[in-house]
């Protein structure tokens, strides 16, 4: 079983400040997704990046694969109070299927 | 569109119970699956089905059961409910396979005691 390490597991910062998050794997993923989810819903696509050394940016998001495909950053500019969520990567290590890491839980003090 | 749906929201079971988780889609997403979200544990594939008929199992699938007579609907079956199985269970689909961008119901929050 691929696993798939976000770190960290927790994070709360202020609104304003830059922050990072993480996803490891000692595997390749053949693409690799992220979804953000808030309190009782279901997760929701931010981005998918599939060419190693990738770098996509969205509004305040930067994705970031890593170019040997084990590895992915995603960094948010002055964070936003609507930032706040569960960050959870999701690989494909070339089964069709989606692995999801962990989360990292952000919060965001407004 | 109403995307995902799944019911109920929440439910309460007694250890030995079944039950029957719903979920549908009309996005006429040929990819349909069923997670369960633990704390600390992410999100666990349990079943999912690539179309209409056919249907496969996950990464944790013991005592659960799936069919997908027609592409919009996938219920979850809990066969003998156990308190192992108290958790958060989305179901999702997908336009083709399951590395395709997944869409989330808002999930079921079932506790067995």
């Amino acid at each position: 079983t691929q696993l798939l390490e976000q770190s960290p597991q927790f994070l709360s910062i202020q609104e304003g400040e830059n922050l990072t998050v993480y996803c490891n794997s000692s595997s390749v993923f053949s693409s690799l997704q992220w979804y953000r989810q808030e309190p009782g819903e279901g997760p929701v696509l931010l981005v998918t990046v599939v060419t190693g050394g990738e770098v996509k940016k969205l509004k305040r998001l930067t994705l970031q694969f890593g170019d040997a495909r084990k590895d992915s950053s995603l960094h948010i500019t002055a964070a936003q109070p609507g930032d706040t969520g569960l960050y959870l990567c999701a690989g494909d290590f070339g089964n069709e299927k989606l692995t999801f890491g962990t989360g990292t839980r952000l919060t965001i003090i407004p | 569109n109403a995307g995902v749906t799944q019911t109920p929201k929440f439910q309460v079971l007694k250890t030995g119970q079944s039950m029957t988780l719903q979920c549908a889609q009309d996005m006429n997403h040929e990819y349909m699956s069923w997670y369960r979200q633990d704390p600390g544990m992410g999100l666990r594939l349990i079943h999912y089905s690539v179309g209409a008929g056919i249907t496969d199992q996950g990464e944790v699938p013991n005592g659960y059961n799936v069919s997908r007579s027609t592409t919009e609907d996938f219920p979850l079956r809990l066969l003998s409910a156990a308190p192992s199985q108290t958790s958060v269970y989305f179901c999702a689909s997908s336009r083709t396979t399951g590395n395709y961008e997944q869409y989330f119901g808002p999930g079921t929050r079932l506790t067995v005691t």
